[in-house]
């Protein structure tokens, strides 16, 4: 079965420091696909990313960056420098070629503070 | 624009009147999706159609139904037999159904039933 642990439930930091939102994922499949969404206090869902599990080069767009690391099974996400506008929660979510959907974690609660 | 739009934002009901929440899309996305999100929750799957006139339960389809007359709309309708129906839901749309592509997602209605 696929499953998606992102075990900080909630996180605070003081902005401009860098923080790091950790997921860990379980599957038996060789391929498959990881991503993650932001969700700001409006509600709706924006998405970030997405790798595939051949690709394991890590990703930066401007304070993001994900580290993709197969052998833990895990696609962590860091903020650096945040501002308060990474305020919000964060989803991790795995999908595979044989499924009709993707599965998400419980989602990472990301306070900073001013 | 291209986007997905959920109505009401708001929507408030008397408990045992069924409701139905409007979802529509302008991505041309083949396949649809609807989720149930509970406070402090992640997201859960309702419902989800693959294509138009196709549709299938997902993990807590009990008490919702849904339809697919359109590409473009994937209505759901909240029934007097869901027995917490107090929610946020959030509709998603993707190109094709499966796990290796991303959900994008409307802003969401937050249903309050009273």
């Amino acid at each position: 079965a696929q499953k998606v642990t992102q075990a900080q439930t909630e996180i605070s930091v003081v902005e401009k420091e860098d923080v790091t939102l950790d997921c860990v994922y379980e599957t038996r499949d060789t391929t498959y696909y990881l991503f993650w969404y932001k969700q700001p206090p409006s509600g709706e869902l924006v998405f970030l990313i997405r790798r595939n599990s051949f690709d394991e080069q890590n990703e930066i767009s401007g304070r993001y960056s994900w580290n993709f690391q197969k052998s833990t099974s895990s696609f962590n996400f860091t903020i650096t420098a945040s501002q308060v506008v990474d305020s919000a929660v964060y989803f991790c979510a795995l999908g595979a070629n044989r499924d009709d959907k993707i599965i998400f974690g419980k989602g990472t609660r990301l306070h900073i503070l001013p | 624009d291209g986007g997905i739009t959920q109505s009401p934002k708001y929507l408030f009901r008397k408990e045992g009147q069924n409701v139905t929440l409007s979802c529509e899309q302008n991505l041309n996305h083949d396949a649809m999706y609807w989720y149930r999100q509970d406070p402090g929750q992640g997201l859960r799957l309702i419902y989800y159609s693959q294509i138009v006139n196709d549709f299938q339960k997902g993990d807590i389809a009990e008490g919702y139904s849904v339809s697919r007359e359109k590409k473009e709309s994937f209505p759901l309708t909240v029934t007097s037999a869901q027995k917490n129906p107090t929610a946020f839901y959030l509709c998603a749309s993707s190109i094709s159904s499966g796990g290796r592509n991303e959900q994008f997602f409307g802003p969401g209605t937050r249903l309050t039933v009273l």
